[in-house]
Order: C-alpha cells, then sequence, then structure tokens
C-alpha cells in the first residue's frame, strides 16, 4: 500500500501522440503536485492543486493539462508530445499550510521518440 | 536562474568520514529549507529540514547547518555509511513565493565507498 504511486512507471512514446499520467494517494493530503526532472536533473514544479483546484500553475505549455478528479487523485494529460518532454514526472503530495514534508511518487519516465 | 544552488554535482566519501553537502541561495526570503535524499528509481524522500530562525538542526547522524548572512547551508553525515549513497537535493521554501512552492537545487551525487 505505496502511499503515493503513479502509472505508468515508464512510458515510450512518439511524437506527437496524447498520454496521460496518473497519480493517486492515500495519505489523506489535500495538496497534491507535479514536478519535472529534466535531463539536467533540476526538479522543478510544475502545477500545485489544493482541494481539486489548481493553486500553482508555472509557465507550463498549455499542451499539459492537470486533472484533478478527487483529492486523491491528480493525473497529467499531455497533448502533442515533442521531444523536449522526455523527462521523469513525480507527483508528490503535502497537507496543506503545513511544514510537512511533500511525500513523492517513484516517478514515470517518459521518453518521446 | 537558479535560485537554490548545488556547486557540486558529486562527492565521494570514506565510509565512516563525514560526508559534508553544501547548498547556496540566492533569494532572501526564503524560511524554511529541506534535504531530500533520492536512490535511483525512486521518488526523492525527506531527509532533514530547518526552520530560518535556527542555524542548526539535528537527526541522528543528519546535521543542517544554516548561515543566513552568506545564504549557505550545508548537511554534515557523520559516519557515512554506504547505504547513504544517493542524491541528495537541497530545497528551499517561503514568503515571495507561493506558500507551497519548493525550489530545488539540482542535488549532489553522493557515493559512500567501503
Amino acid at each position: 500500500d505505496t502511499a503515493v504511486s503513479q502509472t505508468p512507471k515508464y512510458l515510450v512514446t512518439q511524437m506527437g501522440n496524447d498520454k496521460s499520467i496518473k497519480c493517486e494517494q492515500n495519505l489523506g493530503h489535500d495538496t497534491m503536485y507535479w514536478y519535472k526532472q529534466d535531463s539536467k536533473k533540476f526538479l522543478k514544479i510544475m502545477f500545485s492543486y489544493n482541494n481539486k483546484e489548481l493553486i500553482i500553475n508555472e509557465t507550463v505549455p498549455n499542451r499539459f493539462s492537470p486533472k484533478s478528479p478527487d483529492k486523491a487523485h491528480l493525473n497529467l494529460h499531455i497533448n502533442s508530445l515533442e521531444l523536449g518532454d522526455s523527462a521523469v514526472y513525480f507527483c508528490a503530495t503535502q497537507k496543506w499550510g503545513s511544514q510537512e514534508t511533500q511525500y513523492f511518487g517513484p516517478g514515470t519516465r517518459l521518453l518521446v521518440l | 536562474d537558479q535560485q537554490v544552488k548545488q556547486n557540486s554535482p558529486s562527492l565521494s566519501v570514506q565510509e565512516g568520514r563525514i560526508s559534508i553537502l553544501n547548498c547556496d541561495y540566492t533569494n532572501s526570503m526564503f524560511d524554511y529549507f529541506l534535504w531530500y535524499k533520492k536512490y535511483p528509481a525512486e521518488g526523492p524522500t525527506f531527509l532533514i529540514s530547518i526552520s530560518s530562525i535556527k542555524d542548526k538542526n539535528e537527526d541522528g547522524r543528519f546535521t543542517v547547518f544554516l548561515n543566513k548572512s552568506a545564504k549557505h547551508l550545508s548537511l554534515h553525515i557523520v559516519p557515512s555509511q554506504p547505504g547513504d549513497s544517493a542524491v541528495y537535493f537541497c530545497a528551499a521554501k517561503g514568503l515571495g513565493t507561493s506558500y507551497d512552492k519548493v525550489i530545488f537545487g539540482p542535488g549532489t551525487s553522493l557515493s559512500v565507498i567501503p
């Protein structure tokens, strides 16, 4: 019973395709995040949701659209995939308004060919 | 614009010795700092944190030191163990950014040699 899980773990796809990555947490946290770790290994925040509402939206192309069907899930849909989208995507959760740490999922390794 | 910097991409230390990982930041509005540890094919896991009102926080073999005037923090691991071999991310958050937005450094890969 993993606290934060992501599916799939690996995703290899062609340029131009549309794909989704799913994240689920069983910690009861009300804030969820998507991070991107690029080839230079920087972990950069993309989106943050609190109680299913978008809180943080960094300068991310419109091709990326997060969807939070409920507090336990935050999915990431990517349209028209590009080579530069190849990265590791991490989902994370946190209790809103606390200094508690964020809990990360294991990551989804996306390779766009 | 890197607000959190870890200038050493890698570090090798003998088992039993002290490991010192360094981190510098540029944003004086940061008031909370964290260290995360990451093993290959896993997500980062929280290690230790420090508030800007403190200059030291200790948890077992791990100690974080904060020098606000120098905008510098360091993580000390003593004694180092082979299981400590991982990538260590320094992170910061606070006023001036969205409340829960955490800025990560690029990481330092630590190898502890048996």
